[in-house]
């Protein structure tokens, strides 16, 4: 079965701190990742995703990440974080059927 | 000109109760979704449907039973509600990326149930 680990659950950065959430996988098959963020009481939104090609993706607000086929580890980066950028995080890898398996998700705080 | 839309955003109810929340995707995808989040903030799938088909049905009570009267809708109908069905409902849908087996998936803005 597919799965998906965040060992990080709670990150706390200052503003202009740079940011890395590690994400692993667990699936035989070719995969899809993706990176979702939810910003407090909204809806998830994709950051980036990665479906084959350049391993260096890069999304939204000026997030990246890195897919390491050998490593199982699709890790998030963005050089310095804002305020702004405090939600919650989550990993997920393509399940076959279109299904979608996430990550228990990371929780970033950002200090002004 | 919303993509994914959800209703209603608020549904608080007592147990025992049977209610349902709708869902409607304006994007011309052909698969639609219902996921849970729990109180930790995990998301789980429950349902999927392509073309008013399910596709996948996650081990969900069949207190839940998703209805798909076309392929823009997905609702989501839960019987004798308990205290544990209290989360916030996901709606999404999906669309193969032309050329590839690949999709993406666009959420909708959820349904915070709460059972009392």
């Amino acid at each position: 079965a597919q799965s998906v680990s965040q060992h990080n659950h709670h990150v706390i950065l200052s503003e202009a701190a740079s940011l890395e959430l590690g994400c692993n996988y667990s699936y035989g098959g070719t995969v899809n990742l993706f990176w979702y963020v939810q910003y407090p009481g909204q809806h998830l939104q994709l950051l980036l995703k990665y479906f084959s090609g350049d391993p260096l993706v890069k999304g939204i607000k000026g997030f990246e990440a890195e897919f390491i086929k050998s490593k199982f580890s699709f890790n998030l980066r963005k050089p310095s974080v804002q305020w702004s950028d405090t939600a919650e995080y989550f990993c997920a890898v393509n399940g076959g059927f279109q299904k979608l398996v996430f990550g228990t998700g990371t929780r970033l705080l950002v200090s002004p | 000109d919303t993509a994914v839309s959800q209703t209603p955003k608020y549904l608080v109810t007592q147990m025992g109760n049977d209610k349902s929340i709708k869902c409607e995707q304006n994007l011309g995808h052909d698969t639609m979704y219902w996921y849970k989040q729990d109180s930790k903030k995990f998301l789980k799938i429950m349902f999927s449907y392509n073309n008013k088909e399910l596709i996948i049905n996650e081990t969900v009570p069949n207190r839940f039973s998703p209805k798909s009267p076309d392929k823009a809708h997905l609702n989501l109908h839960i019987n004798s509600l308990e205290l544990g069905d209290s989360a916030v409902y996901f709606c999404a849908s999906s669309h193969v990326i032309t050329g590839t087996s690949s999709y993406e998936q666009y959420f909708g803005p959820g349904t915070r149930l709460t059972v009392t």
